[in-house]
């Protein structure tokens, strides 16, 4: 069976660093791409970025270039979405979900069950 | 503002076919196919069509996907109460995916 485990909510202040990840189980891990989705309080879906684990290929909406870090680390499983300096507006949660085939475009049918993250002075 | 235009709302009652627009560009639907999302409350999206037409295992064939030229849209017919989620068209822009703003179906 298909599993996609993410971390725990996490609460955080302005200006702190933060990763959170998202394991994958049951499947060829690095066979399949991995995207990231934004999901502020009462808003949309937001596509964030995407990657590849077999070979790192990292794709991120122009939306949030430079603002968030995604990768992959093969050896366990698990993906990646890193903040450097977190900002208010970053208060929401975060789904990470992997591609229906191996094939392009991924499609994202496997979903983790989010991740909340907070952040307040 | 989002890329992908979808009416905020849609509503319909049990047994009736309704139907959600997205409205997007060349850049994305007019050259890329189209997926669409269930959103039920307090859960994770749920993939329900996939190549602007294609159901995954498990969906069933009430939902129905088609796309033409620069727009798509998502069918369903039968309505259920369990159907009453929000739903998400997203397609493929360049290098990166773009999301509808979403349409929360009502079923009366």
């Amino acid at each position: 069976e298909v599993q996609l485990v993410q971390s725990g909510a996490e609460v955080k202040k302005p200006g702190e660093s933060l990763k959170i990840s998202c394991k994958g189980s049951g499947y060829s891990f690095t066979s399949y791409w991995i995207g990231w989705v934004r999901q502020m309080p009462g808003k949309g879906l937001e596509w964030m970025g995407i990657i590849y684990p077999g070979d790192y290929d990292t794709r991120y909406s122009p939306s949030f270039q430079g603002q968030v870090t995604i990768s992959a680390d093969k050896s366990i499983s698990t993906a990646y979405l890193q903040w450097n300096s977190l900002k208010a507006s970053d208060t929401a949660m975060y789904y990470c979900a992997r591609a229906r085939s191996i094939w392009w475009p991924p499609e994202l049918i496997y979903w983790g069950q989010g991740t909340l993250v907070s952040v307040s002075s | 503002q989002s890329v992908l235009t979808q009416p905020p709302s849609a509503s319909g009652t049990p047994g009736q076919r309704v139907t959600i627009s997205c409205s997007g560009s060349s850049s994305n639907i007019g050259s890329n196919t189209v997926n669409w999302y269930q959103q039920l409350p307090g859960t994770a999206p749920k993939l329900l069509i996939y190549s602007s037409n294609q159901r995954p295992s498990g969906v069933p064939d009430r939902f129905s996907g088609s796309k033409s030229g620069t727009s798509a849209s998502l069918a369903i017919s039968g309505l259920q109460s369990e159907d009453e989620a929000d739903y998400y068209c997203a397609a493929w822009d360049d290098s990166h995916v773009v999301f509808g703003g979403g349409t929360k179906l009502t079923v009366l």
